[in-house]
């Protein structure tokens, strides 16, 4: 089974400072690994995956992860946030091999970003 | 191109009612998902349909809960009867077809927000 644990359920920063948004996952097997980002009222908009080859992930709106295997994490980095980036952040797993490539979903963090 | 389209936005009911939510998924998607958002969490997966058929509906509660797609590409989501427990933001999702070890984008809907009381 995979799992998903978001350290963190709020994060608050301030404009223009750097941000890390913790996520450790378990599984057996080999994993994908994504993030998602949620504005209000709004369904999910993917922000970055991990699927294979180099470890360290660029996304969109400036977002960056890193895979470490051996430590099973995948934190999402931003050097500088803006207002607009307040959100919640979802990390999510599929363990591969999986035939029904199930998304499993860390419980999110609420980035409150400060002006 | 148009998105994962979801109806209603919101619905409030009252437990024991029924209520039904319908998805219209991004053109040419083979897989379509439901999901589950309760408040504070992530989103849990219902039900995974490639095109008409059911591939995985393992945390469907079944008592309760049931789900379709007729013609593979729209599809509803019944509830009946609601409890308070059934208070959550059902999300629709679809991505093209899944084959031979090959991971699609899933494109999520704004979903409907049901409140039980």
């Amino acid at each position: 089974a995979q799992s998903v644990t978001q350290l963190d359920s709020q994060v608050p920063v301030f404009e223009e400072a750097p941000v890390e948004l913790r996520c450790n996952y378990s599984s057996s097997v080999s994993v994908y690994l994504f993030w998602y980002v949620q504005y209000p009222n709004q369904g999910l908009q993917l922000l970055l995956k991990y699927l294979s080859g180099s470890t360290l992930v660029k996304g969109i709106n400036g977002f960056e992860a890193e895979f470490n295997k051996s430590q099973t994490s995948f934190h999402l980095r931003k050097p500088s946030v803006h207002i607009s980036d307040t959100a919640e952040y979802f990390c999510a797993v599929i363990s591969s091999g999986a035939g029904s490539y199930q998304l499993t979903f860390g419980k999110g963090t609420k980035l409150s970003v400060i002006p | 191109e148009a998105g994962v389209a979801q109806s209603p936005r919101y619905k409030i009911i009252e437990k024991r009612q029924s209520v039904a939510f319908w998805c219209n998924p991004i053109s040419g998607h083979a897989t379509l998902y439901w999901y589950q958002q309760i408040l504070g969490q992530g989103p849990k997966l219902l039900i995974q349909f490639q095109n008409n058929g059911v591939v995985d509906d393992s945390q469907l509660p079944k008592d309760r809960f049931s789900a379709e797609r007729l013609k593979g590409v729209d599809s509803t989501l019944k509830i009946q009867p609601a409890k308070l427990e059934d208070s959550a933001v059902y999300l629709c999702a679809s991505s093209l077809l899944l084959s031979g070890g090959n991971y699609n984008e899933q494109f999520f809907g704004p979903g409907t927000r049901l409140t039980v009381l």
